[in-house]
This record gives structure tokens, sequence and C-alpha cells, in this order.
């Protein structure tokens, strides 16, 4: 079936840093693509979404890019802190559309003093 | 204002037992989902509903899973004769609507269930 996936499980960087959190999806069908930051015992929080008709979108920090040509998303991170310490998953909302998410695996990122 | 609350945070069970976990959504809100999130991986879409609507139940595992939304407010999600496997946090979260426009969807603590 369809799937989102990460390509990398854990990311560690340094404080100051700028991170790129990657993510590879397969539904051609999805219009929004959002993602989620978890931090150990919390729910997810939303951190930006984009919109499959963009292709770059910035947030307070944050940058998502889309290439729909090779169905890649990432998450970039500027000047990278310690409360950046969490799982980041990427969602889609698949076929249909609407909020019905689909969600990657994440991925723990690790930011070092 | 309230976020999206979940009861129990923790619930240990024994294998066999049925559990009722409960999620109050966002005031306001026409839209709750259910998903469950295993132990390091993402989240598994269970089930949503909206307003009036038939629920999407597209995602429940087996048929021992089951949950109600009464009055469009708070939901109960049930798991009978739980097996180990069911073991997971289960996340609860809401939205002002679904449907074919995407919404932020709010998600709330999570129950973490244990099986023994």
């Amino acid at each position: 079936g369809e799937s989102v996936g990460l390509h990398l499980p854990t990311l560690s960087v340094q404080e100051g840093d700028n991170s790129i959190i990657n993510c590879a999806y397969s539904n051609s069908a999805s219009d929004y693509f959002i993602w989620y930051k978890q931090e150990s015992g919390k729910g997810p929080q939303f951190i930006i979404d984009i919109r499959s008709n963009m292709d770059k979108r910035q947030g307070q920090r944050v940058t998502v890019l889309l290439n729909k040509t090779v169905k890649h998303l990432s998450l970039q991170i500027a000047a990278t802190q310690p409360g950046d310490s969490a799982v980041y998953f990427c969602a889609e909302n698949g076929e249909g559309g609407g909020n019905k998410l689909t969600f990657g695996t994440g991925t723990q990122l690790k930011v070092e003093l | 204002g309230a976020g999206v609350s979940q009861s129990p945070s923790n619930k240990v069970t024994e294998k066999g037992k049925d559990v009722e976990l409960r999620c109050d959504p966002i005031s306001g809100h026409t839209a709750l989902y259910w998903y469950r999130q295993s132990l390091g991986q993402g989240l598994e879409f269970l089930i949503y509903f909206q307003g009036n609507s038939a629920p999407d139940k597209s995602g429940l595992p087996s048929d021992r899973f089951s949950a109600e939304r009464t009055g469009g407010s708070v939901s109960t999600l049930t798991i009978q004769r739980t097996q180990q496997e069911d073991s997971a946090v289960y996340l609860c979260a809401s939205s002002w609507t679904s449907g074919r426009s995407y919404n932020e969807q709010f998600f709330g603590p999570g129950t973490r269930l244990t099986v023994l």
C-alpha cells in the first residue's frame, strides 16, 4: 500500500548548526504534507505544513521543501537548539485528501551541546 | 485554552481483559481521530469521526476494537479481550473539520496501554 518513510532514523547535530530531516512519500494524490515534533511522553505537535502546489514554505526557524518529482519532503531547522531534540514525523493526507493522515516512522533529532 | 485531554495516562491490564480509553477533544472541534503508536514507530490511523456522519473505521486492526463518540464530543476507544500486541500509546486528535480540506490536527498526550 501507500506509505511514507524517512531516510534517517537518528540525526545528531551540534547546537547552533542547521538540521535537515528527510522524508520520502509514495502517494502522489496527497495534497497536504505536515511535519510534527514529538517530545518524550507527549503527543505530536504541529510544526509546519505545505500544500502540494507549493515547493517551499518557511516558518520561524523552520523551512519545509517539497519535491514532487522525486516525492521527497524535507524539514530544515536553522540554528538548532537543545529544545529541538525530539522525534520528527512527516505525514501526508493521502488519497481522498482531508484529514486522514499517514505518518512516517520518525527521525530522532539529538542536539549536542 | 484547554487542549485535547486523554485518560487514563497509563493503563496496565491483563491479557483477555477489556479496556476503555477516553478522549476529550477541543471544544467546538467537529472531527476526532484515534491513532496507535507502537514503540519507536510512527502513528497508525485507527478511526475518525466527523460530525454526525458515520465514522471511518478503516484503520481498526480487528473487531476487538471499537469506538464511540457521544454527543459529538467525548470519545471512547474500547479494546475487547486485549492481547499483548495491543500494547502501545493510543493518541487522540481533534480538528475543526475533516472532509476534503485539510485542517490542523491537535493531539492529546496519549494513553500508554500495557497488556501483560
